[in-house]
């Protein structure tokens, strides 16, 4: 039973360019959430999506960023024109939506040059 | 005002001892979730322990054990035998309200060192 898988790991975009950052939940989920993680800072919730649907977005950024969760395939998180203040750690967790827990994947690493 | 509060932001340990990291926490619901998160240095979040606030007893998993003092609104963890291993940043985060929205705020973390 994989857990949430995140990928790519690690990426590097140059400023100006578009980063996709994608989520796959732990099967049976239909609950996910983005957060980012700025250098020595804690997580700050992003976005919360269930299939098709954006629930939550109230801790993206108005404008450049953008979240989807498609009836097939992962979620993607995407971000266009970054600058160097993007460069950030951004995790996705998923749940069932029964009330337990969320379960985070390993993080994308994203660095803007 | 900060939903979690961490008001240690480094802590060193002895190898084997005991040690508490704070976590204070700020909420008028009255149903909500208390969870710790351990960081090591290649990033990734593990899950350590959870804590519902109308659960009786205090959580323990294995070393953590979450002391819950709900009037004083404190979540703080216990790692009992520290370990070299135990040596990253620990959050603590909670949840509000029930159901199935998984919002989470976390706090701003402790950066724990387990000295051999």
């Amino acid at each position: 039973n994989a857990g949430v898988m995140q990928n790519p790991r690690h990426l590097v975009r140059r400023r100006g360019q578009e980063a996709r950052l994608r989520c796959s939940p732990m099967k049976g989920h239909s609950h996910v959430y983005w957060y980012r993680q700025l250098p020595e800072e804690g997580l700050k919730f992003m976005v919360y999506l269930q299939k098709e649907n954006i629930i939550d977005e109230s801790g993206m950024p108005k404008e450049r960023f953008s979240a989807e969760f498609p009836k097939e395939g992962p979620s993607i998180l995407r971000i266009q024109q970054v600058v160097r203040g993007d460069s950030a750690a951004y995790f996705c967790a998923s749940s069932s939506g029964e009330g337990t827990e969320a379960f985070f994947g390993q993080g994308t690493r994203l660095t803007v040059v | 005002a900060q939903k979690i509060t961490q008001t240690q932001p480094g802590m060193f340990v002895q190898e084997k001892e005991a040690v508490t990291l704070d976590c204070t926490y700020d909420t008028s619901d009255p149903s909500y979730g208390l969870f710790w998160y351990k960081q090591p240095s290649s990033g990734e979040m593990i899950f350590l322990i959870y804590q519902g606030s109308y659960d009786q007893q205090n959580a323990t998993e294995g070393r953590y054990s979450l002391n819950f003092q709900k009037a004083r609104k404190s979540a703080n963890l216990v790692i009992s035998a520290s370990q070299l291993g135990d040596s990253a940043m620990y959050f603590c985060a909670m949840r509000e309200g029930s159901g199935g929205y998984q919002k989470v705020t976390f706090g701003t973390g402790t950066k724990l060192q387990v000295i051999p």
